[in-house]
């Protein structure tokens, strides 16, 4: 089964400067799909970014990109500039993209990285 | 307004008492889940639907059941909920089981005292 983890529970980051979260799982697959999202106080789920295996290239979405790395099974997400509306929880997940039918159906979440963003 | 709907928002309730938690989309998703969110364990899935009426286990489906009846709800029943379901519940749809990202209710909580 596939695992995802997050090992900071807690960041904190001064707003305009640069934050890194890690995240880190393990699969024997080698084509799966790997998600950001965004939790903030209003607790709504929000896809920040999406990155698929067989792409080498980083994702990026305007201030926010990832670091991934297949063989270290890393995916971290960096987050430029940071603003007071990127306080929220973050999870990272995973999801297999199997054809067997029920391969595919699940995300599975990493823990969650609570990001404080100091004025 | 493409959105998943879930209801209700927060729930309390007493060990026992049977409880349905409504879900539906409006995008025509053949894919929803279930979610449930406990501090430290991220999100874990309870159940999830491939379409109507089908219908699987997630990694922690004991003590709640689904349906799919019809292609855009999902409700989610608790039959006689215990202390230990004390939980953030989010249903969710996506249109595949690729790299389309899960579209999210705005979460039901829920409190079995």
């Amino acid at each position: 089964a596939q695992t995802v983890t997050q090992s900071q529970p807690e960041m904190s980051v001064q707003e305009a400067e640069t934050v890194t979260l890690s995240c880190t799982y393990d699969t024997s697959e080698s084509d799966y799909y790997l998600f950001w999202y965004k939790q903030p106080p209003s607790r709504q789920m929000i896809l920040v970014i999406r990155q698929e295996a067989y792409k080498q290239q980083n994702a990026t979405e305007n201030r926010f990109s990832v670091n991934f790395q297949k063989a270290a099974k890393s995916f971290s997400l960096k987050i430029s500039d940071s603003q007071l509306g990127d306080a929220a929880m973050y999870f990272c997940a995973y999801r297999s993209a199997s054809s067997v039918l029920t391969s595919g159906s699940r995300l599975t979440f990493g823990e969650g990285t609570q990001l404080t963003v100091n004025p | 307004e493409a959105q998943v709907t879930q209801n209700p928002r927060y729930l309390i309730t007493v060990t026992g008492k049977k409880l349905t938690v409504t879900c539906s989309q409006n995008m025509n998703h053949e894919y929803m889940s279930w979610y449930r969110q406990d501090p430290g364990l991220g999100l874990r899935q309870i159940y999830y639907s491939m379409n109507v009426e089908v219908t699987d286990k997630g990694d922690v489906p004991e003590g709640y059941k689904v349906s799919r009846k019809e292609k855009r709800n999902f409700p989610l029943i608790l039959e006689s909920p215990s202390p230990n379901q004390t939980s953030l519940y989010f249903c969710a749809s996506s249109r595949d089981r690729g790299n389309s990202p899960l579209h999210f209710g705005n979460g039901t909580r829920l409190t079995v005292t």
